[in-house]
């Protein structure tokens, strides 16, 4: 069973930008292009914000973007906003019929 | 515009049986593979079924297999998830959401959710 990492928490000021990472394995984030980032305000579903590594939904914002490099995949919010604040989660492919989700970030706008 | 409503949660005695639907529109149900995930309170979000587009493929996050069955009816637009034997770690959010067309992701759009509480 593939497992992604990310930090439990992150936060910037607005305005600023923020990285938030979720690191696997050469078999998992370095091996697969079907990697997605998703947001969740507090009592609400999760909403696409990045798929495919690095491909923006119409509707989200060019604020938010995603790269990867290595086992890492990284989402990055610049120009940070109030209305950013909420938790994000990585989610992929894991191979071998089972898709995985990251244990998630709370993002603090301060 | 693309959307999918979960219904059918509620309070359950361990052991006992539920079953979720997922009601589709906006989009081609039958042209989908369908999702379940489901988040535990104050948890992250769990992968736990999957069903292709007509229904011959389905696989299972392990803690469920055996357990959770889930289909759907292209004719009625509406996925299913069976849930039998259920257990107190069940307890959570249980949402649905559209596959993607590669490796069925994304998952997008995705339901308000529906509770599913396992208590005696």
């Amino acid at each position: 069973q593939s497992a992604l990492t990310q930090p439990p928490s992150a936060s910037g000021s607005p305005g600023q930008s923020v990285v938030i990472s979720c690191t696997g394995t050469s078999s998992d984030v370095g091996a697969y292009d079907y990697f997605s980032w998703y947001q969740q305000h507090p009592g609400k579903a999760p909403q696409l914000m990045i798929y495919e590594v690095t491909k923006r939904p119409s509707g989200v914002p060019d604020r938010f973007s995603g790269s990867r490099s290595g086992n890492t995949a990284s989402l990055t919010v610049s120009g940070l906003q109030a209305e950013d604040e909420a938790d994000y989660y990585c989610s992929l492919y894991a191979g071998n019929n089972n898709w995985v989700f990251g244990g998630g970030t709370k993002l603090t706008v301060l | 515009q693309l959307q999918v409503v979960e219904s059918g949660g509620g309070v359950v005695q361990p052991g006992g049986s539920l079953r979720l639907s997922c009601a589709a529109s906006g989009f081609t149900f039958k042209d989908y593979g369908m999702h379940w995930v489901r988040q535990a309170p104050g948890k992250g979000l769990e992968w736990v079924a999957l069903i292709s587009q007509d229904g011959t493929n389905q696989y299972s996050t392990d803690s469920v297999k055996g357990r959770f069955t889930v289909s759907r009816d292209n004719s009625r637009k509406t996925l299913y998830l069976q849930m039998n034997s259920l257990r107190t770690e069940d307890t959570a959010v249980y949402y649905c959401a559209k596959a993607g067309g590669v490796r069925f992701l994304p998952f997008d759009p995705w339901g308000q959710g529906t509770l599913v509480t396992v208590s005696s």
